[in-house]
C-alpha cells in the first residue's frame, strides 16, 4: 500500500531554468495539495487540486508557478525562470475525498536548490 | 485571511519530562490535525480533532480541542529520545476546504 511518492527527492537547478515536480497520490485519493516550506520555516499552502480541476490555488504566486493534475498521471507543480527564493521542500499531499474533514498524507517531498 | 499561532517556537527537556504546545487560530476551525516532522523527513500525520471539547490520547500523546473549536494543545508525558521533532497544528477553516492553515510549529528537542 504505497503513500504519497513525489520525485524528484532532490533538484537542483540554475537561476532561469524550469523546475518540474511531481506528486502520485496515494492509491484512492483523487484530491492533492500542494505546500512549500522555505528554510527554518514552516508549511504553507500553495494550491488544491481535483483531477482535470483546479479548486483552491490561493497560495500560488501569481508567476512563474503553475499547478495541474491531469486525468492520467501525476499531478505537477511547475515552476518555470527559477530565482534563488524559491528554494524550499515542496511537499505533496493528498486525501481521498475534499469534504474539509479528511486526513491529509504527506509525501516524502522534493528538495529544490536554485544555484 | 486565517492565521494560526503556535508557541512555544522551542522547547528543550529532559528525558522524562513533560511537553505542552500550544497552538490559536484567529478564526473558528471545521476541524484541527496534528503533525510531526523529523528533521529532513516529512509531515506525519498524528491525529484529527473535529469536535468542540474534543480530547483524544495516543499512548503518551494527548490532544485537545478547545470549546470554541479555536485553540487545541498536543501534551507529552515523559518524553523519550523518540520524541525528537516538530510539531505542527494545521487547521481547517470552515470555508477553506482542502486549505490546511499551518502553525509554525515546536521544535522539540530532548536530552538524555
Amino acid at each position: 500500500n504505497a503513500g504519497v511518492m513525489q520525485n524528484p527527492r532532490h533538484l537542483v537547478r540554475r537561476r532561469g531554468q524550469e523546475a518540474r515536480l511531481r506528486c502520485s497520490p496515494m492509491k484512492g485519493h483523487s484530491h492533492v495539495y500542494w505546500y512549500r516550506q522555505l528554510p527554518e520555516e514552516g508549511l504553507k499552502f500553495m494550491v488544491y487540486l481535483q483531477k482535470e480541476n483546479i479548486i483552491d490555488e490561493s497560495g500560488m504566486p501569481k508567476e512563474r508557478f503553475s499547478a495541474e493534475f491531469p486525468k492520467e498521471g501525476p499531478s505537477i507543480l511547475r515552476i518555470q525562470q527559477v530565482v534563488r527564493g524559491d528554494s524550499a521542500a515542496y511537499f505533496c499531499a493528498s486525501s481521498q475525498m475534499g469534504t474539509g474533514r479528511e486526513t491529509q498524507y504527506f509525501g516524502p517531498g522534493t528538495r529544490l536548490l536554485v544555484l | 485571511g486565517q492565521q494560526v499561532m503556535q508557541i512555544p517556537q522551542y522547547q528543550h527537556v529532559q528525558e522524562g519530562e513533560d511537553f505542552t504546545t500550544y497552538c490559536n487560530s484567529s478564526t473558528t476551525l471545521s476541524n484541527i490535525q496534528w503533525y510531526k516532522q523529523r528533521p529532513g523527513g516529512h509531515p506525519v500525520f498524528l491525529i484529527q480533532l473535529v469536535k468542540s471539547g474534543e480530547v483524544k490520547k495516543q499512548k503518551r500523546l494527548t490532544f485537545q480541542f478547545g470549546e470554541a473549536k479555536k485553540n487545541s494543545s498536543l501534551h507529552i508525558t515523559a518524553t523519550q529520545t523518540t520524541d525528537v521533532g516538530t510539531y505542527y497544528c494545521a487547521g481547517l477553516g470552515g470555508t477553506s476546504y482542502g486549505k490546511l492553515t499551518f502553525g509554525q510549529g515546536t521544535i522539540l528537542t530532548v536530552h538524555p
